[in-house]
């Protein structure tokens, strides 16, 4: 069975701080899919990364950065120098070997960043 | 880049009537959709997922009779809450399955009064 977990419920932090995000998943996939997705308070969900699970370079896009490390089924989330509209909910997800397969969410991570 | 609807984007109904949620892929054919539903502050669960053509698969727990989903085209699934009551009330969200990425839909916030 495959498993997302966001050990974080809630996180706050004042404005222009790091914050890094954890997820942890399970899965019997050798080859799958790792993605994050904010979620602001309209609902929409935006799409922020996808990762297979061949490719564990780390990334980095602006001030978001992600490091995906198959040895200990992590694939955290780093926003540097954080601001007021980073504030929502992010989700960690998976997706099986399939890509056509349906998405395991993580429960989630409230992040308020407060000015 | 490939886009999903959703319509109504909100719905609020009485408790005992049927609501209908619209699902389309609007620049791309989408075999398969997912429907997922979010109750407040959690996250999303899938509920079912749905073949054009097909019948759909639900997840455990899920009443099929309750949640009707058609998939009638490539382009168009429909979940239709019958019988909807307070405890129905939640967002719905929908992916589309293109060729090589799934996109998700804006959602759909459904009250149950």
């Amino acid at each position: 069975a495959q498993k997302v977990t966001q050990a974080q419920t809630e996180i706050s932090v004042v404005e222009k701080e790091d914050v890094t995000l954890d997820c942890v998943y399970e899965t019997r996939d050798t080859t799958y899919y790792l993605f994050w997705y904010k979620q602001p308070p309209s609902g929409e969900l935006v799409f922020l990364i996808r990762r297979n699970s061949f490719d564990e370079q780390n990334e980095i896009s602006g001030r978001y950065s992600w490091n995906f490390q198959k040895s200990t089924s992590s694939f955290n989330f780093t926003i540097t120098a954080s601001q007021v509209v980073d504030s929502a909910v992010y989700f960690c997800a998976l997706s099986g070997k399939n890509y056509g397969q349906n998405f395991v969410f993580g429960p989630g991570t409230r992040l308020s960043v407060l000015p | 880049g490939a886009v999903v609807s959703q319509h109504p984007s909100w719905v609020i109904c009485k408790s005992g009537t049927s609501v209908k949620i619209e699902c389309r892929s609007l620049d791309f054919q989408a075999t398969t959709m997912f429907w997922y539903r979010q109750f407040p502050k959690q996250s999303l669960m899938l509920m079912a997922t749905s073949n054009e053509g097909s019948k759909a698969t639900y997840e455990q727990g899920v009443e099929k009779d309750k949640f009707l989903i058609n998939h009638a085209s490539l382009t168009l699934s429909t979940l239709t809450v019958t019988s909807a009551h307070p405890e129905d009330s939640s967002f719905y969200i929908c992916s589309a399955r293109g060729q090589t990425e799934q996109y998700f839909g804006p959602g759909t916030r459904l009250t149950v009064t």
